[in-house]
């Protein structure tokens, strides 16, 4: 069965400081990795994706995520955080050559505070 | 133009109750998903259809019937309503052939049972 973890319930950075939100996962087999971003009272908005290729992955907003195969790790990492980046932040992942429908599996959530 | 919509977005409820939730995507996409987030965030996948199949049926009590009318639209039938039910529901949809096919995510629809 796959699996994500995200081992911090809530990151806390001050503003212009770099972020990091962690997120590790097992799958059978090749994975697909999805970050995705929740605002408060809104549905998830899809961030970026790992899906073969580049280890680095850039995405909306100045975010990026970085493959690690050896380590099952794809952090999720901005050089310079923004108050408006505080929200609650999903890593996901999907096994490749399933066979069947696109079947997600979300990790729980950390919640990244950006204060000034 | 609203990708995945969900209607209602708010439904407050009485136990026991029968309630439906509709939702819609002019994405072109041919999988739609249901997902339940319970107050602690966790969101788990409930149903989803490819071309009106059902093809992901979750361990998901009987009292919920998903329904697929056409490729754009994906309903969430729910009976004999419990307080567990109380969850923001969320509806997604995809591209099913294409690989690492990302999901869009309506606005969710937050059902709260008395």
């Amino acid at each position: 069965a796959q699996s994500v973890a995200q081992p911090e319930d809530q990151v806390n950075v001050a503003e212009g400081n770099p972020l990091t939100v962690k997120c590790t996962y097992s799958v059978s087999g090749n994975p697909y990795l999805f970050w995705y971003v929740q605002y408060p009272n809104r549905g998830l908005q899809f961030l970026l994706k790992y899906i073969t290729g580049d280890n680095l992955v850039k995405g909306s907003y100045g975010f990026e995520a970085e493959f690690n195969k050896s380590q099952t790790s794809f952090h999720l990492k901005k050089p310079s955080a923004l108050v408006s980046d505080s929200a609650l932040y999903f890593c996901a992942v999907r096994a490749q050559n399933t066979g069947t429908a696109s079947k997600l599996t979300f990790g729980t959530g950390t919640r990244l505070q950006v204060t000034l | 133009d609203t990708a995945v919509s969900q209607t209602p977005k708010y439904l407050v409820t009485q136990m026991g109750n029968d309630k439906s939730i509709k939702c819609e995507q002019n994405l072109g996409h041919d999988t739609m998903y249901w997902y339940k987030q319970d107050s602690k965030k966790f969101l788990k996948i409930m149903f989803s259809y490819n071309n009106k199949e059902l093809i992901i049926n979750e361990t998901v009590p009987n009292r919920f019937s998903p329904k697929s009318p056409d490729k754009a639209h994906l309903n969430l039938h729910i009976n004999s309503l419990e307080l567990g039910d109380s969850a923001v529901y969320f509806c997604a949809s995809s591209r099913f052939r294409t690989s690492g096919n990302e999901q869009f995510f309506g606005p969710g629809t937050r059902l709260t049972v008395l």
